[in-house]
């Protein structure tokens, strides 16, 4: 059985860094062709993808944000931690990880997702 | 403003077919294959397109994708009240370094 589940602050003041971590289980990331990518949402409005990371380490991101974000991950944990800094209240949203894979890549898991709200 | 472009709404009554539009360009529809997700009220994004045409297992066959140049299509026939949600299609985009693009989400209501 395969989950994916967010976990972070679910408050943060403007300008902070945020920290966000996806503890995932039922497959390896040090699988090949496996992936975890981080999407958005905020109320109301449509997805928003922002990063991911392959089995290889290899890492891209969204070109919008680019500046802003960082993915890494431990494989020996089952980890996914993505740092967005800078935060404004803009990037208030419900933020997802997912598995990415595929021989054409989908994201076929989502975790439940976490609210993150900007505010001062 | 998302990439790929969905119309915003769309409507049907039960046991109806619907379609649901998505619109692109050559470095991401075009070059590469679309994937539709399911979004119900409250809950994450479900898989239920991949790689244009394929279902994942347990999605219903009343479901079906289809993809012709820049564009790609969703079809829902025998529209249901449980289908009531937001759709959305996603792409790779070969462009610059690479990145994944989503449409802007289209809400179907079963009347």
């Amino acid at each position: 059985q395969i989950t994916l589940k967010e976990s972070g602050p679910t408050l943060v003041k403007p300008t902070q860094t945020l920290t966000l971590t996806c503890t995932f289980s039922g497959f390896s990331l040090s699988t090949s062709g496996v992936g975890v990518g981080w999407i958005r949402q905020p109320p109301g409005k449509a997805l928003e993808w922002l990063a991911l990371i392959y089995w290889n380490d290899d890492k891209r991101y969204s070109p919008s944000l680019k500046s802003r974000l960082t993915i890494t991950k431990d494989t020996s944990k089952n980890q996914v931690v993505l740092t967005m800094t800078n935060m404004d209240p803009v990037d208030t949203a419900t933020y997802y990880c997912a598995r990415l894979t595929g021989t054409n890549l989908r994201f076929d898991y989502w975790g439940q997702g976490t609210l993150v709200t900007v505010s001062s | 403003q998302s990439v790929l472009t969905q119309p915003p709404s769309a409507s049907g009554t039960p046991g109806q077919r619907v379609t649901i539009s998505c619109s692109g360009s050559s470095s991401n529809i075009g070059s590469n294959t679309v994937n539709w997700y399911q979004q119900l009220p409250g809950t994450a994004p479900k898989l239920l397109i991949y790689s244009n045409n394929q279902r994942p297992s347990g999605v219903p066959d009343r479901f079906s994708g289809s993809k012709s140049g820049t564009s790609a299509s969703l079809a829902i026939s025998g529209l249901q009240s449980e289908d009531e949600a937001d759709y959305y299609c996603a792409a790779w985009d070969d462009s610059l370094n690479g990145f994944w693009v989503f449409g802007g989400g289209t809400k179907l209501t079963v009347l």
